[in-house]
């Protein structure tokens, strides 16, 4: 019954390693988001990803990257972890980008702590 | 871009009536939106503006005025669940940018 589902709720790993996030929705939506919310609880959108378009944060490393196997599937992919990258990512989704944008549905969460 | 100013905490006691406010600043503007967070969850979606006016969902509202780039949540008959951080954020065309969070904390 989960609407947006994340994994791995938790992740602990070296600098320098690569890692990455699975999310996935099945309300049917066609527009994904990844997220970063830091130690202070800023929300950050990082990638805003539907079929036709992948809109990037300018701000994002290109270390980050998002891949799409499908509509219902938007993972992320670090490469090259650094200590700045530890905080909670969280995947979202909602309508079409123009209808429903307002309204997004966010996963649980994935806790990222790089050592 | 965008930015966004809402207080950082708001205390409050059971059965009182709070309201957070929300400035903002952006070009391209299409409404507010109201997430709440509880600490180690998720933001949920609360409510949407695009118009100006109130917008009421059971104890909580929602309330816009786009010319003054302001707009507020309310919450009235306050609850020990309803501590929570709360976040305003901006629709920009297919983007939601977020304030900061409001911290709320309800005491008995």
């Amino acid at each position: 019954d989960t609407a947006v589902s994340q994994t791995p709720k938790y992740l602990v790993t070296q600098m320098g390693n690569d890692k990455s996030i699975k999310c996935e929705q099945n309300l049917g939506h066609d527009t994904m988001y990844w997220y970063k919310q830091d130690s202070k609880k800023f929300l950050k959108i990082m990638f805003s990803y539907n079929n036709k378009e992948l809109i990037i944060n300018e701000t994002v490393p290109n270390r980050f990257s998002p891949k799409s196997p499908d509509k219902a599937h938007l993972n992320l992919h670090i490469n090259s972890l650094e200590l700045g990258d530890s905080a909670v990512y969280f995947c979202a989704s909602s309508r079409s980008s123009g209808q429903g944008v307002h309204e997004q549905y966010f996963g649980p969460g994935t806790r990222l702590t790089v050592t | 871009g965008q930015s966004l100013e809402q207080p950082s905490e708001v205390t409050a006691v059971e059965g009182a009536i709070v309201q957070i406010n929300c400035t903002y600043q952006t070009s391209g503007f299409y409404g507010l939106s109201w997430y709440q967070q509880h600490d180690g969850g998720a933001p949920t979606f609360l409510s949407y503006n695009a118009l100006d006016g109130l917008e009421e969902t059971g104890r909580f509202s929602s309330f816009l005025s786009r010319s003054d780039s302001y707009g507020y949540l309310l919450l009235q008959e306050l609850q020990m669940k309803d501590s929570a951080s709360y976040f305003c954020a901006v629709r920009v065309y297919s983007t939601l940018t977020f304030g900061k969070g409001t911290m709320l904390l309800v005491s008995p």
